[in-house]
């Protein structure tokens, strides 16, 4: 079976700082995709990476990165000085390599103050 | 494109009653899903198609069903609907197991 945990509920943080937002997973495909998806409080979903399970490269666009560790099950996406607008619930999610049976997360909501 | 459509946006049913929510993507996606998200939750899968005419059970298939006639349009019918089913439905669309476009949700009160 598979499991994303997402053990921040809430964060709160102050225009400017940079936050992580955690995300461990439970699966035992050996290939696999993990996902982030951003709800704004207008309520549709926004895809914002997709990683295979055979690539650990980091990743970075613009203030967003992602760190990968198939190591520790852990897929954690950064956010680099914070925004009003980075306010929304950020979901990860993860799916076998060989069927579409995607499981999110519980998901995190961030609040950035100004 | 109009990406995913859904419709209708909102909608309120009383207990017992049934109704099919509408689901269509012009993309020419082959896989197309059902989720719904309960307040404060993230989704979870309720039926999926990689296929016209091929369906599948998600994580929480009960009090529904799907039906796949054309690449286009995959809807989701609740029989017998129960406060328990109140929640936001979410169809999404994707090409094989990339990135899922997602429409803009169903709000379903049941009461």
């Amino acid at each position: 079976a598979q499991k994303v945990t997402q053990a921040q509920t809430e964060i709160s943080v102050v225009e400017k700082e940079d936050v992580t937002l955690d995300c461990v997973y439970e699966t035992r495909d050996t290939t696999y995709y993990l996902f982030w998806y951003k709800q704004p409080p207008s309520g549709e979903l926004v895809f914002l990476i997709r990683r295979n399970s055979f690539d650990e490269q980091n990743e970075i666009s613009g203030r967003y990165s992602w760190n990968f560790q198939k190591s520790t099950s852990s897929f954690n996406f950064t956010i680099t000085a914070s925004q009003v607008v980075d306010s929304a619930v950020y979901f990860c999610a993860l799916t076998p390599y060989n069927n579409n049976d995607m499981r999110f997360g519980a998901g995190t909501r961030l609040t950035v103050k100004p | 494109n109009a990406g995913v459509t859904q419709t209708p946006k909102f909608r309120i049913l009383k207990i017992g009653q049934s109704m099919t929510l509408q689901c269509a993507q012009d993309m020419n996606h082959n896989y197309m899903y059902w989720y719904r998200q309960d307040p404060g939750m993230g989704l979870k899968l309720i039926y999926y198609s990689v296929g016209a005419g091929i369906t599948d059970k998600g994580e929480v298939p009960n009090g529904y069903n799907v039906s796949r006639s054309t690449t286009e349009d995959f809807p989701l019918r609740l029989e017998l609907a129960a406060p328990s089913q109140t929640s936001v439905y979410f169809c999404a669309s994707s090409y094989s197991s990339g990135e899922q476009y997602f429409g803009p949700g169903t709000r379903l009160t049941v009461t």
